[in-house]
């Protein structure tokens, strides 16, 4: 089956610092979305993403989805303790086909 | 205000016990999930429902059964509980056509021991 591939798998800043992280594919993906993930919760969602070169932000998050549609990326401009969680994309192969695949995940943590 | 509610939120059992875990939506979606994390936090896809019909189904055991009695309610029962199915059970649900995203519960952590 599809596979989303993150990367880094965990990392260790500063509060401040800026954090990127990506996810790869190995087929073309449509909808692209971003998630996060606190401990004993849901994902919740960050960012959609439905066009190739699509370029859009959340407050300090911005995302954008790769012009191969086989990649995105997740920025997080002066991170704060908030920040700290599991952040996963997630991608849809086909319009109307409700079927979300996940990534592997990235792990935040903010070093004090 | 709960957009998508789950009961229980932590369920410990024995192996070969059956169990339910509830989900409800107040969202107004059709469409409805279930989704498994494991203890890497890999999430899976495993069920998904569209006005209480089921649409996809992940190659999971047929010990696992969702039912739908309504647009609003995806319910997930177990059979025969395994060590294996010890992991995070996620609801989600999400609003049909083009634009779609996926919203999710609070989750329930089965332990099966």
């Amino acid at each position: 089956g599809q596979q989303l591939n993150q990367s880094p798998q965990s990392m260790f800043i500063q509060e401040g610092e800026d954090v990127s992280m990506n996810c790869t594919s190995s087929s073309i993906f449509n909808t692209w979305l971003w998630y996060k993930q606190d401990p004993g919760e849901g994902p919740v969602l960050l960012i959609a993403l439905y066009k190739a070169g699509e370029l859009t932000s959340n407050g300090r998050l911005t995302a954008q989805f790769g012009i191969t549609r086989k990649d995105s990326f997740l920025n997080i401009s002066a991170s704060i303790p908030s920040d700290v969680g599991i952040y996963f994309c997630a991608g849809r192969a086909e319009f109307g086909n409700e079927k979300l695949t996940f990534g592997t995940g990235t792990r935040l943590t903010i070093i004090p | 205000d709960t957009a998508v509610s789950q009961t229980p939120k932590y369920l410990v059992t024995q192996m070969g016990n059956d169990k339910s875990i509830k989900c409800e939506q107040n969202l107004g979606h059709d469409t409805m999930y279930w989704y498994k994390q494991d203890s890497k936090k890999f999430l899976k896809i495993m069920f998904s429902y569209n006005n209480k019909e089921l649409i996809i189904n992940e190659t999971v055991p047929n010990r696992f059964s969702p039912k739908s009695p309504d647009k609003a309610h995806l319910n997930l029962h177990i059979n025969s509980l395994e060590l294996g199915d010890s992991a995070v059970y996620f609801c989600a649900s999400s609003p049909r056509g083009r634009l779609t995203e996926a919203f999710f519960g609070q989750g329930t952590r089965l332990t099966v021991v």
